[in-house]
């Protein structure tokens, strides 16, 4: 079975632009999430869906972050503008709903914003 | 607040030693999960084990096994017969059980002297 799927891997752009991150989770997962990994805070969750609807989003920094899911298969994390601080690596994870089922990883998006 | 303490920022050891890697949290739940996730210099979040609180008995996956102490709240894992393979980022977490959050410790960098 694939994996999560990211795209892109990396993605460097200019400030003030827009970024969109992309994520396929794991079919037949009820559960995605979306984390940002920084060397001074760790791994911070951001938002996560379940069955396409967002529960949690007090993790997103302010409101140049939203997350959308309009399927089960597809989910975007968008910044606009973009400011250097937000320099991550951005993942995406997703899980089904039993018991002690982990969430599972996609590789990440390196974001570097000049 | 839950919370997830690796007190050692980084751990060494020689190829074909154990290892142990430290967790302690904090949590007034009875029923819960634990998990440890490998991040190799790949960047990928790999998971290696995972743990029920209710199971008394230690999980083990091949080199991998754990130390759970639940009323201590320890969670520490130990990898023996280091590998060079081994060499990653190692991080302790926890989820309360029914909810869907991980929440994360600051991470152990383990590294493999050869």
């Amino acid at each position: 079975d694939a994996g999560v799927i990211q795209s892109p891997r990396h993605e460097v752009t200019e400030m003030g632009q827009e970024v969109t991150l992309r994520c396929k989770p794991i079919s037949g997962h009820d559960y995605l999430f979306w984390y940002r990994q920084t060397m001074m805070r760790g791994l911070e969750l951001l938002i996560y869906f379940n069955n396409n609807v967002p529960i949690d989003d007090s993790g997103m920094p302010e409101d140049r972050f939203s997350a959308k899911m309009p399927n089960a298969s597809f989910s975007t994390l968008k910044i606009q503008p973009s400011e250097p601080r937000d320099s991550a690596v951005y993942f995406c994870a997703s899980s089904s709903p039993t018991g002690v089922q982990p969430q599972h990883f996609g590789d990440g998006t390196r974001l570097s914003i000049l | 607040a839950q919370t997830v303490t690796q007190s050692q920022p980084e751990m060494s050891v020689q190829e074909a030693e154990t290892v142990t890697l430290s967790c302690t949290y904090d949590t007034s739940e009875s029923d819960y999960y634990l998990f440890w996730y490998k991040q190799p210099p790949s960047r990928q979040m790999i998971l290696v084990i995972r743990q029920e609180a209710y199971k008394q008995q230690n999980a083990t996956e091949n080199r991998f096994s754990v130390n759970f102490q639940k009323a201590a709240k320890s969670f520490s894992l130990k990898i023996s017969d280091s590998q060079l393979g081994d060499a990653a980022m190692y991080f302790c977490a926890y989820r309360v059980g029914g909810a869907q959050k991980l929440v994360f410790g600051q991470g152990t960098r383990l590294t493999i002297n050869p």
